[in-house]
């Protein structure tokens, strides 16, 4: 059980392009997803909390107009890298955590490459 | 402030037992967690300690001392897969969002 999926595993996008992200909790319900970013070797870096029905709740220093987050269903939530720029590229990771339990169960991340 | 320290590498054997320590300081605290990450995948979840105490899962076994803010993992009967990048995480209430340690990358060898 808690089983959390991403989709693409692997995107290669041109610079200012937007690509989309999307984080499914696959036999679970989740009203509290999490949306963080890994840069090679480094620790995972919390980018916004997404909660269903509502806006998400970025951290300082993430642009909430350009890493675009839509939690519409308990099942599902989205991030949109508008305009990627090189810089953007990194591993991002989303995590969902079982409504009513403490734990977060991730996904197995997508890497995403801006040419 | 908030802070979670773990040393940043290990080395241990094939078939010894290592013990990796967290220690945290938070402004609130619900419980402690543990992931394990290999390299270039996501973390998996190994363990969730909310009371002191010890508690084991077949080689895995977590502790925690609340009063102390600390915890450790404790690897038995290591194997060449446990290689690999262990986080400390504290959940300090603050909406629910965990405090993430760097890591502790472990490596064991035959």
């Amino acid at each position: 059980g808690a089983v959390v999926s991403q989709h693409p595993s692997r995107v290669i996008c041109k610079s200012g392009t937007s690509v989309k992200i999307e984080c499914r909790s696959l036999d679970f319900q989740a009203t509290t997803m999490f949306w963080y970013r890994q840069f090679p070797k480094k620790s995972l870096m919390l980018m916004a909390t997404s909660n269903e029905g509502s806006k998400a709740t970025y951290e300082q220093g993430v642009e909430k107009d350009k890493f675009l987050i839509n939690h519409a269903s308990l099942t599902l939530s989205t991030l949109t890298v508008t305009s990627a720029h090189p810089e953007d590229s990194s591993f991002y990771i989303c995590s969902a955590r079982p409504t009513g339990t403490d734990t977060q169960y991730f996904g197995p991340g997508t890497r995403l490459t801006v040419l | 402030g908030q802070n979670i320290d773990q040393p940043t590498e290990m080395t241990a054997t094939e078939g010894a037992i290592v013990q990796i320590n967290c220690t945290y300081q938070t402004s609130g605290f619900n419980g402690l967690f543990w992931y394990q990450q290999h390299a270039g995948e996501a973390p998996t979840f190994l363990s969730y300690n909310v009371l002191d105490g010890l508690e084991e899962k077949g080689r895995f076994s977590s502790f925690l001392s609340r009063s102390k803010g600390y915890s450790y993992l404790l690897l038995k009967e290591l194997q060449m897969k446990d290689s690999a990048s262990y986080l400390c995480a504290a959940d300090a209430g603050n909406n629910r969002k965990l405090i993430w340690g760097l890591g502790t990358s472990l490596a064991v060898n035959p």
